[in-house]
């Protein structure tokens, strides 16, 4: 699987838009990114996936760049249980368990 | 609706003891079936994933092995525990090979002591 860089940790305050960056300069044409969060002690939850265009749902939006080689993960309004660590994944199959590696993701810190 | 059972939620061992984490998922027929492990301060790793009953395939050696006896159970063995095996082990389903979401469940949280 092509490679993901996040920042560690970022900090936004509550009620405030949040931007989470994701590289994947060696993504492939055939590449999905996922987006996925995990609350402390828990399991990690389906946030957000996408190819080429902008994806919107209703936890949030996914822009990703014209040449795929970056993209970012927008919380349009943070709340306090926003806090949780963001993972972007490249799956190379198209989705699901099986071909999902996740990083150290971006540890996100809401401020109230 | 699909539902995500996985237990128990914490969990002490010895070292040297056995070990059995049981996954089970309801409400989807012919899921796949992942287990992952979580090292404190590091991303999750995939140890074993299974498209159907009995085909388990491993990602990595370790001193763990997994089994799947029926469409919707998924178990997380080992014979003795070590130190190293401490952490957070996370039960995951999805379904087919297009793009789908991943559905995890709580999770176990295992100290080997």
């Amino acid at each position: 699987d092509a490679k993901t860089t996040q920042p560690n940790s970022m900090e936004s305050n509550e009620e405030e838009p949040v931007h989470l960056p994701c590289n994947h300069s060696t993504i492939s044409g055939t590449d999905y990114i996922h987006w996925y969060r995990q609350l402390p002690s828990q399991g990690p939850e389906y946030v957000i996936h996408g190819l080429t265009s902008n994806v919107n749902n209703r936890m949030a939006s996914l822009a990703i760049a014209e040449d795929r080689k970056s993209s970012t993960l927008i919380l349009h309004r943070a709340t306090l249980r926003d806090a949780a660590v963001y993972y972007c994944i490249l799956s190379h199959s198209g989705g699901g368990a099986d071909g999902l590696t996740f990083g150290k993701g971006t540890h996100l810190i809401i401020q109230p | 609706s699909q539902t995500i059972h996985q237990w128990p939620a914490t969990l002490v061992q010895p070292v040297g003891s056995p070990l059995s984490l049981e996954c089970t998922v309801e409400g989807t027929s012919n899921p796949n079936l992942y287990w992952y492990r979580q090292a404190a301060g590091r991303g999750l790793q995939l140890l074993f994933y299974s498209v159907g009953i009995g085909q388990i395939s491993s990602e990595v050696p370790q001193n763990l092995s997994a089994s799947r006896p029926q469409d919707r159970q998924f178990i997380l063995s080992s014979k003795k525990l070590l130190l190293s095996d401490s952490g957070f082990y996370l039960c995951a389903w999805s379904v087919g090979t297009g793009v789908t979401e991943a559905f995890f469940g709580q999770g176990t949280r295992l100290t080997v002591v």
